[in-house]
């Protein structure tokens, strides 16, 4: 089966550091690596995606890379503030139609 | 736009009770789904909907049931509910017909049966 892994266990950064959050999957390449954030109690949000023939995508302060080799991608947040403390979301693209989702990575930023 | 709105909010069931959680979007989007997400487990798809008229199974369907009658509303119904469905359900919906593109969720609807 398709699996998807992120780490489970809490990130804590200090502000104005770099956030690097993992994600890594079984099985083939997705053709799409999706990235969402959720904050608690709410619904995810969609924050980036990348394709399989893309190695990096950026929006604003935030960078997503797709290793093929390493079956991984990598999800940074530069200058980190409190405001981005939250779960973040890793979603594979699997068979047509089926999204499938890593169990998250709660990131916390502090003073 | 409203985007995703689920209904209920939260509700408590008994077991073996049934009830309907209501997911519409105002998008026009193709594409709608249902997960629920479980400590420790992620979002696990249950049912998901390319169109009105179509329907198909996710990774966890059993005891649960879907129908798209329109494009904008996608029911999801607990026919006989168990204390395993205790769950929080989001519904979602896609403009992408294949999933390939940003997906929208609703707020989520908190479910305890006990």
């Amino acid at each position: 089966s398709q699996k998807i892994e992120q780490n489970s266990e809490a990130l804590n950064i200090q502000e104005g550091k770099t956030a690097t959050l993992t994600c890594n999957y079984t099985n083939y390449s997705p053709a799409y690596l999706q990235w969402y954030r959720q904050d608690p109690g709410r619904g995810p949000v969609f924050l980036l995606l990348i394709r399989e023939n893309e190695k990096e995508k950026r929006k604003e302060r935030l960078k997503v890379t797709f290793d093929t080799t390493l079956k991984q991608s990598l999800f940074h947040i530069t200058a980190s503030q409190p405001a981005d403390s939250a779960t973040y979301l890793c979603a594979r693209t699997g068979t047509a139609s089926k999204l499938t989702f890593g169990t998250g990575t709660r990131l916390q930023v502090t003073l | 736009n409203a985007g995703v709105t689920q209904t209920p909010k939260f509700q408590v069931l008994k077991t073996g009770q049934s009830m309907t959680l209501q997911c519409a979007q105002d998008m026009n989007h193709e594409y709608m789904s249902w997960y629920r997400q479980d400590p420790g487990m992620g979002l696990r798809l249950i049912h998901y909907s390319v169109g009105a008229g179509i329907t198909d199974q996710g990774e966890v369907p059993n005891g649960y049931n879907v129908s798209r009658s329109t494009t904008e509303d996608f029911p999801l119904r607990l026919l006989s509910a168990a204390p395993s469905q205790t769950s929080v359900y989001f519904c979602a919906s896609s403009a992408d017909r294949i999933a390939t593109g940003e997906l929208f969720f609703g707020e989520g609807s908190r479910l305890t049966v006990l």
